[in-house]
This record gives C-alpha cells, structure tokens and sequence, in this order.
C-alpha cells in the first residue's frame, strides 16, 4: 500500500522558474528519499534525508522534512527542460525488516523550454 | 562503477507462462529489493534479500518468488503469469543493512508484458 501522497499530481512551469512538490506520510520514519523517473523507465535517486535532518542540498535540489508534520518538500530551483519528470518521495522504515522504501504516487513535472 | 543491471529489457509471455528476470546490483551492495510498477497501481514493494536470504516480502501472491545468489545477483520468478502481472519491475540495491536503511539504487527495469 501507499505511504502517502504528493502534492501536486501534476506540475507545469516556465524553463528557469522554481519547481516545488509536496510529500505526506503516515507512519514513524528512519529516511525519505525522492527519485526521479523518465518516461517509465528506472528510477534515478535525487537525495536521502533522515529522520533527524531537517534541510538537505544537493545542487539545484533542496529537500526540507518536517516528522512533525509528516511532510517533506522538494524543490527545483531554476528549472532546465530536462528536468521534465515524474517524481516520487520513498519512505525508508525504521527497524529490521523494514528497509523497503513504501512510495507515493508521483508528481508529473513538465518544464516548458 | 556500473549502476544495477537488469535483463531482459523487455519480456512478453502468454497467460499460464513463467516468467524470469535477473538482477545485478552495484558492486559491494548485498542487499536488491524488487517492486513492481503497474499502471494505476503505483510502485509496490516485492521482495527484499540481502546475504542470501529473504528479508521482507510484500503483499503478493507466493507464485511471487526469487532468490539471491552467492555473488548477490538475484533473480525474480512469476509463475502462473496473469493479466495483471503486466508492469515494470525494478530492482534496486543498497549497502549491506548497518542497522538502518540507506540510499537505493535502481535498474533501468524489465517491462513485462503478459497476453
């Protein structure tokens, strides 16, 4: 079953303006990572932040995780074309036996050139 | 260093068939988990091993089933192919469990096609 939801399902935006998509879940978390997919294919691992990490960056990338309010935030800054994707938020589980990643549904990002 | 490899790309099977896909994780990694991607149903956990064993398995039929070799690779079996095993699977594989769950890594996928 589903983690949770990301918000929104779908995206569009101008090539060079901000990108930002929401992520909720529902239960106690070890790690949250977003992945990005193109066109139905692999998965491409974006970023990982803990559960006792509030903030991570990586290049244009900025990952915000609130345990409070079971959320997290990703955004894109300056948006190329190429970064026109599926995005999907993973929650890593705490304990053995629980290092599957349970996914939400996806945010579809179009970036218009 | 080579990413998580997947074979075949794509595999087209009739209902009643078996089918088998092959997975070879990153270099070092002991752990490949399996998900299946099916449309409208999103990407579901499969099958998780790690040094051999099976760790976890998610909510599927045991006609679902796979196994780890020696060298890590790992292979996914679908017996009694129906319908609704059409989908993309992907194999991802992490370091091995230090306690805690860390980054995956994903195959570019197998897409199964079942008619």
């Amino acid at each position: 079953s589903q983690q949770g939801e990301e918000d929104p399902q779908a995206l569009s935006i101008q090539e060079g303006e901000n990108a930002t998509m929401n992520c909720s879940y529902k239960t106690s978390i070890n790690n949250l990572q977003w992945y990005r997919q193109n066109s139905g294919r692999g998965l491409v691992h974006l970023i990982l932040i803990r559960s006792n990490e509030r903030e991570k960056h990586s290049g244009r990338l900025r990952v915000t995780l609130d345990t409070s309010k079971k959320s997290s935030s990703l955004l894109i800054t300056a948006s190329r074309a190429a970064d026109t994707a599926s995005y999907f938020c993973a929650t890593g589980g705490l304990g053995a036996g629980s290092y599957q990643l349970t996914f939400g549904k996806g945010t579809k990002l179009s970036v218009i050139p | 260093e080579a990413g998580v490899t997947q074979s075949p790309t794509h595999l087209i099977k009739t209902r009643g068939q078996q089918a088998t896909l092959r997975c070879s994780p990153i270099s070092g990694h002991t752990s490949v988990y399996w998900y299946q991607q099916a449309l409208g149903l999103g990407l579901q956990f499969l099958l998780w091993y790690d040094e051999g064993e099976e760790r976890n398995r998610g909510n599927f039929p045991p006609r679902f089933s796979g196994r780890q070799f020696p060298n890590y690779s790992s292979e996914l079996n679908v017996n009694a192919l129906e319908l609704e095993d059409s989908a993309l699977y992907l194999c991802a594989s992490s370091w091995a469990t230090s306690g805690r769950s860390d980054e995956q890594f994903f195959g570019p996928g197998t897409r199964l096609t079942v008619l």
